[in-house]
């Protein structure tokens, strides 16, 4: 069966600090990946996506950045966190149904 | 683009039977889904509709009116660990499949 593993579960960083998140899907090839992130009050927000190695499509115009160097390894970074890239970020992979599996999520607080 | 709506907040009573409605506007309709999200976790999947009509699985059920732009989803004989955030999301033609969210229904159920 196919299992997404996502991590940190919590992180808490200065501003102005460099992000890594890392996600990784085990037991399916070539999957369509997501990162999602879900503000206070907010919707989940789809921030990247990606059909394949070193494919990467931007939703939303951020200092954020995506890259997929293996086939079912998805990161998520950043340079320079600032305050409002607080959030709950979660990593996804499409299902049959093109429905998405999420991973646990990062909760992160920048301060 | 896309623009999801559905109620911000309800409350219900353990044993009763309560609808949660979703419209949605967009361009390229390839499918609805609903999941449910605890506090502090990752959404999980309950259900997707991509033809009209109602598809039931066990005590939750989903309603889908293309021609309407609207979705409802239906709990039956809650319980008290149906308390959750239901998150109404629709297919993105265009996005890898992704899906776009709505900003989510907050469900408080009553002794």
């Amino acid at each position: 069966s196919q299992t997404i593993h996502q991590w940190p579960a919590t992180l808490v960083q200065p501003v102005g600090s460099p992000l890594s998140l890392e996600c990784t899907v085990e037991g399916t090839s070539n999957p369509n990946l997501y990162w999602y992130r879900q503000a206070a009050g907010r919707g989940l927000q789809l921030l990247f996506y990606s059909v394949g190695i070193g494919q990467i499509s931007s939703e939303v115009p951020q200092n954020l950045s995506a890259s997929r160097p293996q086939d079912r390894q998805f990161i998520l970074s950043s340079k320079k966190l600032l305050l409002s890239d607080s959030g709950f970020y979660l990593c996804a992979w499409r299902g049959t149904l093109a429905e998405a599996f999420f991973g646990q999520g990062t909760r992160l607080t920048v301060v | 683009g896309q623009n999801i709506d559905q109620p911000t907040e309800m409350t219900a009573t353990e044993g009763a039977i309560v609808q949660i409605n979703c419209t949605y506007q967009t361009s390229g309709f390839n499918g609805l889904f609903w999941y449910q999200q605890h506090a502090g976790e990752a959404p999980t999947f309950l259900s997707y509709n991509v033809l009209d009509g109602l598809e039931e699985k066990g005590r939750f059920s989903s309603f889908l009116s293309r021609s309407k732009g609207y979705s409802y989803l239906l709990l039956k004989e809650l319980q008290m660990k149906d308390s959750a955030s239901y998150l109404c999301a629709v297919r993105a033609k265009d996005s890898g499949y992704a899906l776009n969210f709505g900003k989510g229904t907050s469900l408080l159920v009553t002794p």
